[in-house]
């Protein structure tokens, strides 16, 4: 079985300043990570995603995320966040392997506020 | 990436009733995949939807209530079948990509449907 955590519902912060979004995962497996975020009434977006190699991945927006094998996490984060970027943030996991198919796997979910 | 339109964007249904919605893709995917997202929650997959065989559910859902088509490789509809208001919710499609971005879904934009 596969599991994603993000233990924040909700993340506020001021413009400019760095946001963090985080996320735990759960796999039997090697895992591929991925970040989606979704404005009101809109579908989800692809922000980035962990594959192989590199620990930091570079996305969409200027939004990056850190593998971290050891314990099991892979934060979105910003270092200077903008008003626009008020979302929900999905984080979202699937095995590699052939045999588990793509199911994606969804966290909960973490609503960010930035305020001017 | 894939250009993935959903109809209707959004309805209001009697209990009783069936909604079929429609996943048109611009190009030719092999996978496609059905996902509800009830109201402030996470999305979970109902389906994925086979090319020329039947859909594979996942626990928890049944092709009685969620019939899936799939006639062929960019388009798929996905009925909801004698709603009631625990049905209200979030459906979206999502696809596979293929070549460079193949280990990524995109998403529609959703349907947003609520049943009275």
């Amino acid at each position: 079985a596969q599991s994603v955590a993000q233990p924040e519902d909700q993340v506020n912060v001021a413009e400019g300043n760095p946001l963090t979004v985080k996320c735990t995962y759960s796999v039997s497996g090697n895992p591929y990570l991925f970040w989606y975020v979704q404005y009101p009434n809109r579908g989800l977006q692809f922000l980035l995603k962990y594959i192989t190699g590199d620990n930091l991945v570079k996305g969409s927006y200027g939004f990056e995320a850190e593998f971290n094998k050891s314990q099991t996490s892979f934060h979105l984060k910003k270092p200077s966040a903008l008003v626009s970027d008020s979302a929900l943030y999905f984080c979202a996991v699937r095995l590699q392997i052939k045999a588990a198919g793509n199911k994606l796997t969804f966290g909960g979910g973490t609503r960010v506020l930035v305020k001017p | 990436s894939a250009v993935i339109s959903q109809k209707p964007s959004r309805d209001i249904c009697q209990r009783g009733t069936s909604l079929t919605i429609q996943c048109q893709v611009d190009s030719q995917v092999t996978m496609m995949f059905w996902y509800r997202q009830q109201p402030g929650q996470s999305l979970t997959l109902i389906a994925t939807a086979n090319q020329g065989s039947e859909a594979t559910y996942e626990s928890g859902f049944v092709i009685d209530k969620f019939p899936i088509s799939r006639p062929n490789l960019t388009f798929s509809t996905l009925t909801v079948s004698n709603m009631s208001p625990e049905d209200s919710s979030i459906y979206l499609c999502s696809v596979q990509a293929s070549g460079e971005a193949k280990n990524i879904q995109y998403f529609g934009a959703g349907t947003r449907l609520s049943v009275l």
